[in-house]
C-alpha cells in the first residue's frame, strides 16, 4: 500500500529553467510533509517542508506548494541549477495510532543539464 | 556538528549468513531510526528509538531482524539469518527534538549485499 506516490521517476530540465517535482498522498491522517535530497551513496538531507495548515512555504529557490483537497503537493525549484541534480524523495508525516512515522515516496531522479 | 556515523559502508554476505550495521547518532539526539531502502524505493522504517526505549518497530522483521540502543547512544541493527530480500541501504536517522516532524538527520548508510 503505497501512501506517498511520486509518479514520475526521473526528470531532465535545463539549467535555468524551473523543475517541478509532484508527489501525492493518500492518507488524509498526514498532517506535515517534507522534501529529502539525496545525492549517490549520501543519506538523504533535509529540504524544505510545509504543514498542512499552510499551502506554500518558500526558502531561496525552493518552493513547496500544498493542495490537500487534491492530496497532491509539489517542489518548485527555481532556477535550477546543475547541482541540483539528485534523487528527491518527498515524505509524510502524522501519528499512526502507536507513533508518529514517516512515510516516504519512491523518489523523482532530477537531472539538470547544462 | 558531527554527523551521523554509520559503518560499514558496504558489506556483502552469502544467504543465511549474520551481520550487524553500526550507528551513532549526533550527539544530544535522543531519537534514533533504521531505515531500508530497497532499490528502486524509499526508504521504509524499521525501528525507531527513543533513547534506550523503542517506540515503534511495527515494520521490524522479528524473526531475523533486531536492533538495540542499550545506553541510548549508539545503536546496533542485525540481521540474522540473512536473506537474498534483505539486499538494500540500511539508513541511520535522528532527531533532537520528539515532535514527529523534526526533520531526521540521516547517515550515509551501509551497503548490504546478500547473494
Amino acid at each position: 500500500d503505497q501512501q506517498v506516490k511520486q509518479n514520475s521517476p526521473s526528470l531532465s530540465v535545463q539549467e535555468g529553467r524551473i523543475s517541478i517535482l509532484n508527489c501525492d498522498y493518500t492518507n488524509s491522517m498526514f498532517d506535515y510533509f517534507l522534501w529529502y535530497k539525496k545525492y549517490p551513496a549520501e543519506g538523504p538531507t533535509f529540504l524544505i517542508s510545509i504543514s498542512s495548515i499552510k499551502d506554500k512555504n518558500e526558502d531561496g529557490r525552493f518552493t513547496v506548494f500544498l493542495n490537500k483537497s487534491a492530496k497532491h503537493l509539489s517542489l518548485h525549484i527555481v532556477p535550477s541549477q546543475p547541482g541540483d541534480s539528485a534523487v528527491y524523495f518527498c515524505a509524510a508525516s502524522g501519528y499512526t495510532g502507536t507513533a508518529s512515522k514517516l512515510t516516504f515516496g519512491t523518489g523523482t531522479r532530477l537531472q539538470v543539464t547544462l | 556538528e558531527a554527523g551521523v556515523a554509520q559503518s560499514p559502508r558496504y558489506k556483502i554476505i552469502e544467504k543465511r549468513q549474520s551481520v550487524a550495521f553500526w550507528c551513532n547518532p549526533i550527539s544530544g539526539h535522543a531519537t534514533l531510526y533504521w531505515y531500508q531502502q530497497i532499490l528502486g524505493q524509499g526508504p521504509k522504517l524499521l525501528i525507531q528509538f527513543q533513547n534506550n526505549g523503542v517506540v515503534d518497530d511495527s515494520q521490524l522483521p522479528k524473526d531475523r531482524f533486531s536492533a538495540e540502543r542499550l545506553k541510548g547512544v549508539d545503536s546496533t541493527l542485525k540481521i540474522q539469518p540473512a536473506k537474498l530480500e534483505d539486499s538494500a541501504v540500511y539508513l541511520c536517522a535522528s532527531t533532537f527534538l520528539t515532535s514527529y516532524n523534526s526533520p531526521l538527520h540521516f547517515g550515509n548508510g551501509t551497503r548490504l549485499t546478500v547473494t
